[in-house]
């Protein structure tokens, strides 16, 4: 079954507007990592949020993490054209081997 | 900045034909990852390797094989490749475990 599933499975947004993308788990994790991907292209990084962290930043990127929910969400402010992308994330289990489960993403559209 | 290259971003083969898919990254990275990618099924791991001329089976190794001979190279088999293959094949590292993944542009097959 899947692990991560984020919600919703698109989201379109005039520039300007922040974009809230939502991810649910099932099992408990070691982190939890949101990659971007633009379209036919490979996945980029954006962040990594460990278990004991409940919230972190990087530039226009705000990740909340609430381990009661298993839920994290992603916040990009000040949306831009060039944040059209799907958005992805992905979890590493406590247990087991280490690997990355992913979600099944986000579809993002920015409106110019 | 870590480089991780796939040896084709596009690739076109009939049924039965042996194929190879290359990457390589240039980070000295321990651990690297298959994965392939279809619409409505989202990243699935195929076999990923924690270091030379290890390998372990993902979640769906059937009718793949892999080789990791030297520590930057990580190579991707069909070994007779079947219409159901058809998809985008990414390749990631990874420095340490539990921590960021990087990945290869992609490369898209299609198996006639």
């Amino acid at each position: 079954s899947q692990q991560g599933e984020e919600d919703p499975q698109a989201l379109s947004i005039q520039e300007g507007e922040n974009a809230t993308m939502n991810c649910s788990y099932k099992t408990s994790i070691n982190n939890l990592q949101w990659y971007r991907q633009n379209s036919g292209r490979g996945l980029v990084h954006l962040i990594l949020i460990r278990s004991n962290e409940r919230e972190k930043h990087s530039g226009r990127l705000r990740v909340t993490l609430d381990t009661s929910k298993k839920s994290s969400s992603l916040l990009i402010t000040a949306s831009r054209a060039a944040d059209t992308a799907s958005y992805f994330c992905a979890t590493v289990l406590i247990q087991g081997a280490q690997k990355l489960v992913f979600g099944q993403g986000t579809r993002l559209t920015i409106n110019p | 900045d870590v480089k991780v290259t796939q040896s084709s971003r596009y690739l076109v083969k009939r049924t039965g034909e042996k194929v190879f898919l290359e990457c390589v990254q240039d980070m000295d990275h321990e651990n690297m990852f298959w994965y392939r990618q279809d619409p409505g099924l989202g990243l699935r791991l195929i076999y990923f390797s924690y270091d030379v001329k290890m390998k372990e089976k993902g979640d769906i190794p059937e009718g793949y094989s892999v080789s990791r001979e030297k520590k930057e190279r990580f190579s991707l088999i069909l070994e007779s490749a079947s219409t159901n293959q058809t998809s985008m094949y990414l390749c990631a590292s990874r420095a340490l475990p539990r921590e960021t993944q990087y990945f290869g542009p992609g490369t898209r097959l299609l198996v006639l």
